[in-house]
């Protein structure tokens, strides 16, 4: 299976201010159609996940602008540019590549 | 939009089947994929499997001894069955709609299924 390793698993942040998080996989995520199948997932306290980003970058209508996805290959980044209160929770990164799909252990977002 | 949610016992004792059934609303359930998603207890989620109305069932090779996907187009739902379950198998369970990226959504409330005597 695809290893998905995100870092850091805890990140404590300032209101205001930007925060990072890296997913890397044990293999190339490139399909053979030319895609990359890397999506990540916010879940809040007590909630289901829900789809942030598809395809590295193609953020979901609704999500704020201040959420970015960039990467390739097997190196791949979130970034949130001014945390808000409302972004508190665990963020996920997904490969839908290789089957079966995985998931990273997922990252703890917390404002400090 | 769509919206989806689990059922099923909360409870289910070791080398038992776990079956939960994932009920589609706002929507027709053909035309998609649609999978089941765990978690057990402070791990990683992990994909089941995904199920399409056309037939085209797909198994995490982890599980796939044990698991069965269907689909009741009928009523508009989806189940999954888990048999000799141990503890091992403890875990929010959730059904998502699978989209074009492989990525899922929406998902279900998700469901606690505890395996113990």
């Amino acid at each position: 299976d695809v290893v998905m390793t995100q870092s850091p698993l805890s990140l404590p942040v300032t209101l205001g201010q930007p925060a990072s998080i890296s997913c890397r996989s044990s293999q190339s995520l490139v399909y053979s159609d030319g895609n990359t199948y890397l999506n990540w997932f916010q879940q809040r306290p007590g909630q289901s996940p829900r789809r942030l980003i598809c395809k590295v970058s193609n953020r979901d209508s609704g999500v704020p602008d201040r959420f970015s996805g960039s990467g390739s290959g097997t190196d791949f980044t979130l970034k949130i540019s001014r945390v808000e209160a409302e972004d508190v929770g665990v963020y996920y990164c997904m490969q839908g590549t290789h089957w079966p799909y995985t998931f990273g252990q997922g990252t703890k977002l917390e404002i400090q | 939009q769509v919206q989806l949610q689990e059922s099923g016992p909360g409870l289910v004792k070791p080398s038992e089947t776990l079956s939960l059934t994932c009920t589609v609303s706002g929507g027709s359930i053909g035309s998609y994929y649609w999978s089941w998603i765990r978690q057990p207890p402070g791990k990683a989620l992990e994909w089941i499997g995904y199920i399409h109305y056309s037939g085209t069932i797909n198994y995490n090779p982890s599980l796939r001894s044990r698991v069965t996907i269907s689909l009741d187009m009928s009523k508009n739902q989806f189940s999954l069955k888990l048999n000799s379950v141990t503890a091992a198998d403890t875990a929010v369970y959730y059904c998502a709609r699978v989209g074009s990226a492989n990525d899922l959504d929406p998902w279900g409330q998700g469901t606690l299924v505890t395996v113990s005597s």
